[in-house]
């Protein structure tokens, strides 16, 4: 299997500007992790899905953070309007419940907002 | 609430020298323990985990770590560093039943040759 797959692995872009990150996971998994990782937060969970479905979305920071899954393969975190404070690299994981939930994490898409 | 304490935030060590990082977690049902390692500018890895049997886990490159449940503890050890084990080190925990895991603030390990 390939992994966890993210695209794209770097963006930037400009204030107010829409970014889109993309992700597949393993397939077969049926829990998907979207986290955001800052020097300065640290690792932080920002929603997960089980087989599709939005499970807890406490973690997405503010409004202008939306997360879809619309099948088993494929899932997407949009921010519309993005601002510099957003800049930080995201991660998606998944995992399977059979195999005790161990995460197993993307590459990371790098965003930086000017 | 779970959550899981890794105490040292940085930790720099000698090659060859012994590690051990510590990990702590608030939980007091069963769980599941992992570590993960990552290196400079890369995701996240699976280094090892425990879900039951032997509290003396073996993992990849040489890492082991060790389940004391009275102590809540899950500490991650490799007898001789390299230089290459320079690295960003999270604990993580899940409770048994639930969805998600709860991840360490991490120990950065900076080792010098």
């Amino acid at each position: 299997d390939a992994g966890v797959i993210q695209s794209p692995r770097h963006e930037v872009t400009e204030m107010g500007q829409e970014v889109t990150l993309r992700c597949k996971p393993i397939s077969g998994h049926d829990y998907l992790f979207w986290y955001r990782q800052t020097m300065m937060r640290g690792l932080e969970l920002l929603i997960y899905f089980n087989n599709n479905v939005p499970i807890d979305d406490s973690g997405m920071p503010e409004d202008r953070f939306s997360a879809k899954m619309p099948n088993a393969s494929f899932s997407t975190l949009k921010i519309q309007p993005s601002e510099p404070r957003d800049s930080a690299v995201y991660f998606c994981a998944s995992s399977l419940v059979l195999e005790g939930k161990t995460q197993y994490f993307g590459p990371g898409t790098r965003l930086l907002v000017l | 609430a779970q959550s899981v304490s890794q105490h040292n935030h940085h930790v720099i060590l000698s090659e060859a020298a012994s590690l051990e990082l510590g990990c702590n977690y608030s939980y007091g049902g069963t769980v599941n323990l992992f570590w993960y390692v990552q290196y400079p500018g890369q995701h996240l890895q699976l280094l090892l985990k425990y879900f039951s049997g032997d509290p003396l886990v073996k993992g990849i490159k040489g890492f082991e770590a060790e389940f004391i449940k009275s102590k809540f503890s899950f500490n991650l050890r490799k007898p001789s560093v390299q230089w290459s084990d320079t690295a960003e080190y999270f604990c993580a925990v899940n409770a048994r039943g639930a969805n998600n895991l709860f991840f360490g603030t991490g120990t950065r390990l900076t080792v010098i040759p």
